[in-house]
């Protein structure tokens, strides 16, 4: 099956870029998403990228695909307090079943 | 937030206990799927429904049996629930039509067993 890896923790500044990072085995993966959680909630789509695609913008979001490495990034523009969250990468094979990877852990600072 | 809700929210039961968790949703999905968080793993999928009586396991399906009657409602039961099973348990659906699908989450069950 696929592994999808993510690091598990980022701290930026208020106002700073955050890029998260994501790397995924199946090449086949037809579409790469990116989820959002609160503390206590469940996860919120963020946006999603086709794997014919390698960039997709939406708002303080890009994201960004490269298809040869298998990695998958996504930045946030002018990081807000409220962006602290843990965000998770996911692909998803031709039957629509999602892999997800661990999360990666935003804190943002004042 | 797709008109997803789960219940109960939290639970907390002994071992060997039989539990069933419900998802119910109201915009007639056809797909529903129920997934366990737990830390450094992500979220596992524990098995998924694509139509009232369809169903199918996924990675983490061991000890957990599912069912669906009607399209908006969908269990998870675990049979004799174990202390492994103490996790945060995630209801979706998928929504979407032709070449993207999106999933989309309930506000999960935080189940402890003791």
């Amino acid at each position: 099956g696929e592994d999808v890896e993510q690091s598990l923790f980022l701290s930026v500044r208020e106002g700073d870029s955050s890029v998260i990072n994501c790397t995924y085995t199946d090449s086949s993966s037809t579409y790469l998403y990116w989820y959002k959680q609160e503390p206590g909630a469940g996860l919120q789509l963020l946006t999603y990228i086709f794997s014919n695609m390698d960039m997709k913008q939406d708002q303080r979001l890009t994201v960004l695909l490269n298809k040869k490495d298998k990695h998958l990034s996504l930045r946030i523009a002018d990081t807000q307090t409220g962006d602290s969250a843990i965000y998770f990468c996911a692909g998803s094979n031709a039957g629509n079943m999602l892999t997800f990877g661990g999360g990666t852990r935003l804190m943002v600072k004042p | 937030d797709a008109g997803i809700t789960q219940s109960p929210r939290h639970k907390v039961t002994e071992t060997g206990t039989p539990v069933t968790l419900r998802c119910h949703q109201t915009e007639n999905h056809r797909y529903m799927y129920w997934y366990r968080q737990d830390p450094g793993h992500g979220l596992r999928l524990i098995h998924y429904s694509y139509g009232v009586k369809d169903t199918d396991k996924g990675e983490v399906s061991d000890g957990y049996s599912v069912s669906r009657s009607k399209t908006e409602d969908f269990l998870l039961t675990l049979e004799s629930a174990t202390s492994s099973q103490t996790s945060v348990y995630f209801c979706a659906i998928r929504s979407g039509t032709g070449a993207s699908y999106e999933q989309y989450f309930g506000p999960g069950t935080r189940l402890t067993v003791t």
